[in-house]
């Protein structure tokens, strides 16, 4: 069975650009959720998104956005790029009732 | 809003030793997770815990959720070298809803 998949694995951009970051959930995984993992803040909850709909967001503002497609998938958007957006962005996946969420390799985002 | 503190937040440790961390919440969890992260990775589940007082194994790992619901432990016996990483633990709250971490337990282990 196919685990998480994120895309790009890597990605650089300048301040004040946009980026765009994919999620894959495991088959049959209905919820994902986004984290952001920045250099000395540990693993920061950012939203997530269940059968299409955003159910909860994390303390980011509001230029962190994203939208969950009808096959689960989902994206995550980052308008207006600051430096300190500079981070590994991780995707986690949950189905079948149970709790536990399982991540996504992350993508690297460096804001120059 | 809630917060885990786990402790320690690092440790250095001769290859053949037990470990053990812990994770500690002023606030109720309903569910403990914890997870080994690799440099540059995702993290990778180890144990979960669903109940209060359970406590559940995972080969050489070995985890339980406290009574109280506020703290839960993880033990490694006999380490080996591809133990080093970083853990985290995590709780649940409501059912469904977002992971709060801790802050993590980097682990070096000395062949």
């Amino acid at each position: 069975e196919a685990g998480v998949t994120q895309s790009p694995t890597h990605l650089i951009k300048t301040r004040g650009q946009q980026a765009t970051l994919r999620c894959s959930p495991i088959s049959g995984h209905t919820s994902v959720y986004w984290y952001q993992q920045a250099l000395g803040l540990g693993l920061q909850f950012l939203l997530w998104y269940d059968e299409g709909e955003e159910r909860n967001r994390g303390n980011f503002p509001p230029r962190f956005s994203g939208r969950q497609f009808p096959n689960y998938s989902s994206e995550l958007n980052v308008n207006a790029l600051e430096l300190e957006d500079s981070a590994l962005y991780l995707c986690a996946t949950r189905g079948g009732g149970a709790d536990t969420q399982y991540f996504g390799p992350g993508t690297r985002l460096t804001v120059l | 809003g809630q917060q885990l503190n786990q402790s320690p937040q690092s440790m250095f440790i001769q290859e053949g030793e037990d470990v053990s961390m812990n994770c500690t919440s002023s606030s109720i969890f309903n569910t403990w997770l914890w997870y080994k992260q690799d440099p540059g990775e995702g993290p990778v589940l180890l144990i979960a815990l669903y109940k209060a007082g359970e406590l559940t194994s995972n080969g050489r790992l070995t985890a339980q959720f406290g009574i109280t619901r506020k703290d839960s432990f993880l033990n490694i016996s006999a380490s080996i070298p591809s133990d080093v990483g970083i853990y985290f633990c995590a709780g649940i709250y409501n059912a469904g809803n977002m992971l709060t971490f801790g802050g993590g337990t980097r682990l070096m282990v000395k062949p």
